[in-house]
């Protein structure tokens, strides 16, 4: 048990279609980031928010969006659905800095189609 | 350029014995980290091991050791008295301190198979 949990688990969504995926981070971990997960590959950074701001994206376009909350939750958006999103989403929470690992949940499995 | 790079699409290894998973990695900063991560089938992510690039002996937690070569630029994990519950998907991930918070960049993964 990592204390970070993702929901939906699995999600089928219809090209064009708007989603949010959920994440509940570690107590005390300030930093959440999330991952996609495309079959067959390793994770690719999405983007990172720190302190409910984004402060760090990958090459993703702007239909890839989020949300960090105080109580360091965190929502991923994606916009006008393509069927290349579909994925395992994986998020992650940590510490800024030092040593310490990132903390991931199960994922959510989004199929498109 | 590839910042991750693990060769072995697949490997397998007997029940018992010892095996080593290669990662390579390429960059220009002085201060970054190593991780290994172990994802079996469900799709969690399991933090095993982590490197940094100051830490001047290699890392040990458990049956797993981290072979750190500098200098190569390697950073190859061995597990010892391999188990069937460790027949998972196996990722390489560097963090570099320059880089936006604790951005993880991930190689392509190796699939280890332990045969009983």
């Amino acid at each position: 048990e990592t204390g970070v949990t993702q929901s939906p688990t699995h999600l089928i969504k219809t090209r064009g279609q708007q989603v949010t995926l959920r994440c509940s981070s570690q107590s005390g971990h300030n930093t959440v980031s999330w991952y996609q997960q495309a079959l067959g590959q390793g994770p690719q950074f999405i983007f990172q928010y720190y302190r409910e701001e984004e402060n760090g994206r990958g090459n993703f376009p702007p239909r890839f969006s989020g949300l960090q909350f105080p109580n360091y939750s965190s929502e991923l958006n994606v916009n006008a659905l393509e069927l290349d999103d579909s994925a395992l989403y994986l998020c992650a929470s940590s510490l800024v800095g030092g040593k310490t690992e990132a903390f991931f949940g199960q994922g959510t499995r989004l199929t498109v189609v | 350029a590839q910042k991750i790079t693990q060769t072995q699409p697949g490997m397998f290894v007997q029940e018992k014995e010892a095996v080593t998973l290669d990662c390579t990695y390429d960059t220009s900063d002085q201060s970054y980290g190593l991780f290994w991560y172990k994802q079996p089938s469900s799709g969690e992510m399991i933090f095993l091991i982590y490197q940094g690039s100051y830490d001047e002996q290699n890392a040990t937690e458990g049956r797993y050791s981290l072979n750190f070569q500098k200098a190569r630029k390697s950073a190859n994990l061995v597990i010892s008295a391999s188990q069937l519950g460790d027949s998972a998907m196996y990722f390489c991930a560097m963090r570099e301190v320059e880089n936006a918070g604790n951005m993880l960049t991930f190689g392509g993964g190796t699939r280890l198979m332990v045969k009983p």
